[in-house]
């Protein structure tokens, strides 16, 4: 149980483009999702906290302007990356945690790697 | 502030036991996760403690002191595909994840 589904995996696009990243839960529900952007051999870093019906909470230096989430139903949230720069190349990975479970794990998709040229 | 410290790499030898130990300082504390992340992919959860003492799961076991503000994930039987980063997150009094930098291992035959 507790499956996210994070599509797509990979991504190569021209500066400029603007990419959308898709994180599910297929079997359960997700009142939060996590999104996260980890750098070659870097830690995981938090960008920010989605909530099902509500704006998502951005960590601090995280532009969301440009890093767009959405959490529109309790089983998907998505990362858009506007206008994209060479230096938005990175490892995105979102999370989800099953509702009513303060103390639980996070289930993580298998990640996006987005190469901007 | 809150801080999670592990060491950055460590080496082990296959089928040897294997110990990475991780300090933490929160703001309240609910809990203490161990991941596991292979070389581009992402994360998949191994433990979880809250009481302390020492929790055992097949090869892998996990320790907390919370008096002590520590941690340890324990390896046994080393295997060749057990090369990973070990990432030590410590949940707070808001249920936040506070992660730490990670810590290689790498296993040699």
């Amino acid at each position: 149980g507790a499956v996210v589904s994070q599509h797509p995996s990979w991504v190569i696009c021209k500066s400029g483009t603007s990419v959308k990243i898709e994180c599910r839960s297929l079997d359960f529900q997700a009142t939060t999702m996590f999104w996260y952007r980890q750098f070659p051999k870097q830690s995981l870093m938090l960008m920010a906290t989605s909530n099902e019906g509500s704006k998502a909470t951005y960590e601090q230096g995280v532009e969301k302007d440009k890093f767009l989430i959405n959490h529109a139903s309790l089983t998907l949230s998505t990362l858009t990356v506007t206008s994209a720069h060479p230096e938005d190349s990175s490892f995105y990975i979102c999370s989800a945690t099953e509702p009513d479970r303060g103390n639980q794990p996070q289930h993580f998709g298998d990640g996006t790697r987005l190469s901007i040229l | 502030g809150q801080n999670i410290d592990q060491p950055t790499e460590m080496t082990a030898t296959e089928g040897a036991i294997v110990q990475i130990n991780c300090t933490y300082q929160t703001s309240g504390f609910n809990g203490l996760f161990w991941y596991q992340q292979h070389a581009g992919e992402a994360p998949t959860f191994l433990s979880y403690n809250v009481l302390d003492g020492l929790e055992e799961k097949g090869r892998f076991s996990s320790f907390l002191s919370r008096s002590k503000g520590y941690s340890y994930l324990l390896l046994k039987e080393l295997q060749m595909k057990d090369s990973a980063s070990y990432l030590c997150a410590a949940l707070d009094s808001n249920y936040q994840l506070i992660w730490g930098a990670g810590t290689k291992l790498i296993i040699k035959p």
